[in-house]
């Protein structure tokens, strides 16, 4: 299986700050990475996939990077609506995986 | 725009079959990008890929799964099901259905259901 590692698991922040998620992958995934946003008692939201192509109607302050094995999420100023849950996923391969998750919370 | 909507019991007792069915508005192309998925999320925990299928009906389930799991399509109804036999508390979860595009170089899951809390216990 391709395991995903998503760090930090936990995250607290300012609003304002730069935050960067990080996601490794055990074998190469090529740009088959992918991530979504989850807000408590919500569906997860695509976010970006590709690595770094945002999907449309999300905010320009996302940005994803990465290929092979190491992929990182960034929200570059963080607004209140950004506090959530943020997970990976890899659809190089089967089974498909996700990582299991950083959770983003207001410092 | 294409909507899904999970439905089926909120409550199953162990050892029993869980079943779930996915209802697409706007309905499931004849199309070979997309595949219709499933996916579970147990409390305070990520997210599980179950399986998927294609509208030929042809299926793939995580190894995790497979020997209790069974997805099936509907088009005339435009739904797809699951099936996973022989639960117990572990699969305890809010289980949703995804449509899962698939066309590369681009691939994701979106949209999602809302997703449905089903519970194992007698």
């Amino acid at each position: 299986d391709f395991q995903l590692t998503q760090s930090p698991s936990f995250l607290s922040a300012s609003l304002g700050d730069r935050v960067t998620i990080t996601c490794r992958a055990s074998q190469d995934i090529r740009n088959y990475l992918v991530w979504y946003q989850q807000k408590p008692g919500r569906a997860p939201k695509l976010l970006i996939h590709a690595a770094s192509t945002l999907q449309g109607g999300v905010p320009s302050r996302f940005s994803g990077s990465g290929s092979g094995t190491e992929f990182t999420l960034t929200i570059s100023s963080l607004q209140p609506e950004d506090f959530a849950t943020y997970h990976c996923q890899q659809l190089n391969d089967y089974p498909v995986t996700f990582g299991q998750g950083t959770r983003l919370e207001i410092k | 725009q294409v909507q899904l909507q999970e439905s089926g019991p909120g409550l199953v007792k162990p050892s029993q079959t869980l079943s779930l069915t996915c209802t697409v508005s706007g309905g499931i192309p004849s199309s070979g990008d997309y595949y219709w998925t499933w996916i579970r999320q147990p409390a305070g925990a990520g997210l599980e890929w179950i399986g998927r299928i294609h509208y030929r009906g042809n299926t793939y389930y995580s190894p995790s799964f497979e020997s209790r799991v069974t997805i099936s399509l509907d088009t005339s109804m435009n739904q797809f099901s699951l099936k996973l036999t022989s639960v117990n508390a572990a699969d305890t979860a809010v289980y949703y259905c995804a449509r899962w595009y698939n066309k590369s170089p681009f691939r994701w899951f979106d949209p999602w259901g809302q997703g449905i809390l089903v519970t194992v216990s007698s």
